[in-house]
C-alpha cells in the first residue's frame, strides 16, 4: 500500500537555525498537508498546498514557516529561525481529493524536532 | 468554531470484550468525521470516515463507528478487541469550505489479556 514518507525521523536543531522537513506524499494525492503535534497534546493543523499554493493556513503558521513543492515528488516545510516552542512531532499528509469529497488524508510517520 | 471531544484518556478492556472510544463533535455545518489510531513511533493510520450516508460505518480491523446527529457523536466501537487493538486513537472533524482536520486529544486504548 502507498505510503507518506517523511524525513528524517529525527531532527535536532540548535534556536535560531534554519530547518527542512521533508515529505514525499503518495504519488496521485493532490492535497498536501503539515500538522504538528506538541509532546502530550492534540495534532494541530498548520497549512494545506494544493495546485502549488497555500490553500488554508491557521494561525501558528506565521511568516517563520513555508512550505514548497520544489518538484513532482517532495513537499517541504521549512521553519526559518527555529525557536524552542517548535519543539514538536511534524506529520505530512496527501489525500487524493479535498473539498466536499473528504477522501481521508494519509498521514507519514513524522519527524521529531527537538530545538535546543 | 469546529471542536471535538474525546472525554476519556484512557479506556481499559478485557480482550474478547467489546470496546467504545468516545467522541463528540461541534462543527457549524455537515459534519466530516474521521477515526485514527496511533501506534508507539507511527504515523496517524486512518480507519474509517463518515461523510453521508448510513451512520453505521464500518472500516479497517473490524472497527466500526455510529454517527449520531442529534447527540453529536461519531463512537468507536469493536465488538471483540484483542491486545493488538492497543493504541492511541484519536477522533477527528472537518466540514465543507475547510481542509484542516481538528483532532481530539486521543484516548488511549489498552487491552488486557
Amino acid at each position: 500500500e502507498p505510503e507518506v514518507t517523511q524525513t528524517p525521523s529525527h531532527q535536532v536543531t540548535q534556536m535560531g537555525q534554519e530547518v527542512i522537513l521533508r515529505c514525499v506524499p503518495i504519488s496521485n494525492h493532490l492535497y498536501f498537508y503539515w500538522y504538528r503535534q506538541i509532546l502530550g497534546q492534540k495534532v494541530e493543523f498548520l497549512v494545506s498546498f494544493y495546485n502549488n499554493e497555500i490553500s488554508e493556513k491557521s494561525e501558528i503558521f506565521d511568516d517563520q514557516f513555508s512550505v514548497e513543492r520544489p518538484d513532482g515528488s517532495n513537499f517541504t516545510l521549512k521553519i526559518r529561525s527555529t525557536k524552542l516552542e517548535d519543539s514538536a512531532m511534524y506529520f505530512c499528509a496527501s489525500s487524493g481529493t479535498g473539498g466536499a469529497n473528504h477522501q481521508p488524508q494519509h498521514f507519514g510517520d513524522g519527524t521529531r524536532l527537538s530545538i535546543l | 468554531a469546529q471542536s471535538v471531544a474525546q472525554p476519556e484518556d484512557q479506556v481499559n478492556v478485557a480482550e474478547g470484550n467489546p470496546l467504545t472510544v468516545k467522541c463528540t463533535y461541534s462543527v457549524s455545518g455537515n459534519p466530516y468525521l474521521f477515526w485514527y489510531v496511533q501506534y508507539p513511533n507511527r504515523g496517524l493510520q486512518f480507519l474509517l470516515k463518515y461523510i453521508t450516508g448510513d451512520n453505521l460505518v464500518k472500516g479497517s480491523y473490524g472497527f466500526e463507528a455510529e454517527f449520531n446527529k442529534s447527540q453529536t457523536s461519531f463512537h468507536l466501537k469493536k465488538p471483540s478487541a484483542l491486545v493488538s487493538d492497543s493504541a492511541l486513537y484519536f477522533c477527528a472533524v472537518t466540514t465543507s469550505g475547510t481542509y484542516k482536520y481538528i483532532f481530539g486529544t486521543g484516548t488511549r486504548l489498552k487491552v488486557l489479556a
